[in-house]
């Protein structure tokens, strides 16, 4: 396809389970970005790839998640331990080069009980 | 503390009349801004953007201002269709080095009406 794809559209976890989100982004984009976006509120930014090199997790809320994007090409988002404050839809987004637009994918709903 | 406010979350138009959704940001060192669309289940989607150095920015039936001065941006749909309903978030980013990570406002919800 010729966008951002992600997977699974959505999770339902159990408190305490590990998930993992996965992101396809555009080929040959160079940028990858992780957000969060709640309920009634906007996307917050969680971590930045260049190529494989993750060069800035500022946004990570806990150390209970982990990205990684070890070829350069395809992204995971792992959320160890999930809590209920973990529900919210995970976008990924990508760019050819990293002052162009963000494109997002779908999103990942994810539901911790 | 929210560097990007649109405090409107709501908006409701007529349709062929002009949408106007506004934004405010505080942080000095925003240099772009956005307006992304989203539709319930979708994620969102590029509208139009402008850089600091301008400040309007065109396209079609979309056009967004800026007000460095006043930290201030607006989006103007015209004419306003049924299908432009939608979330519309107003985002910015500031080159920092580490990525071109995008700060977003909570969202405005636009209704245009028949």
């Amino acid at each position: 396809g010729a966008g951002v794809s992600q997977s699974p559209r959505y999770k339902v976890a159990k408190r305490g389970q590990d998930v993992a989100l996965r992101c396809d982004p555009i080929s040959g984009h160079v940028s990858l970005f992780w957000y969060q976006q709640a309920l009634g509120q906007g996307p917050e930014f969680l971590t930045y790839f260049q190529n494989e090199a993750q060069l800035d997790k500022s946004g990570l809320p806990s150390d209970r998640f982990f990205a990684e994007r070890p070829e350069g090409s395809v992204s995971t988002l792992k959320i160890q331990r999930t809590q209920q404050e973990d529900s919210a839809v995970y976008l990924c987004a990508s760019s050819l080069v990293v002052w162009d637009e963000q494109l997002f994918g779908p999103g990942t709903r994810l539901t911790v009980l | 503390d929210q560097q990007v406010k649109q405090n409107s979350p709501s908006l409701s138009v007529q349709e062929g009349r002009i949408s106007i959704l506004n934004c405010d940001y505080t942080n000095s060192m925003f240099d772009y801004f956005l307006w992304y669309k989203k539709y319930p289940a979708e994620g969102p989607t590029f509208l139009i953007s402008i850089s600091s150095i301008k400040d309007k920015n065109e396209d079609g039936r979309f056009t967004v201002f800026l007000n460095k001065s006043a930290k201030h941006l607006s989006l103007h749909i015209v004419p306003s269709q049924p299908g432009d309903s939608a979330v519309y978030f107003c985002a910015a980013s500031g080159f920092t080095g580490g990525g071109n990570k995008l700060t977003f406002g909570t969202g405005t919800q636009l209704k245009v009406e028949l």
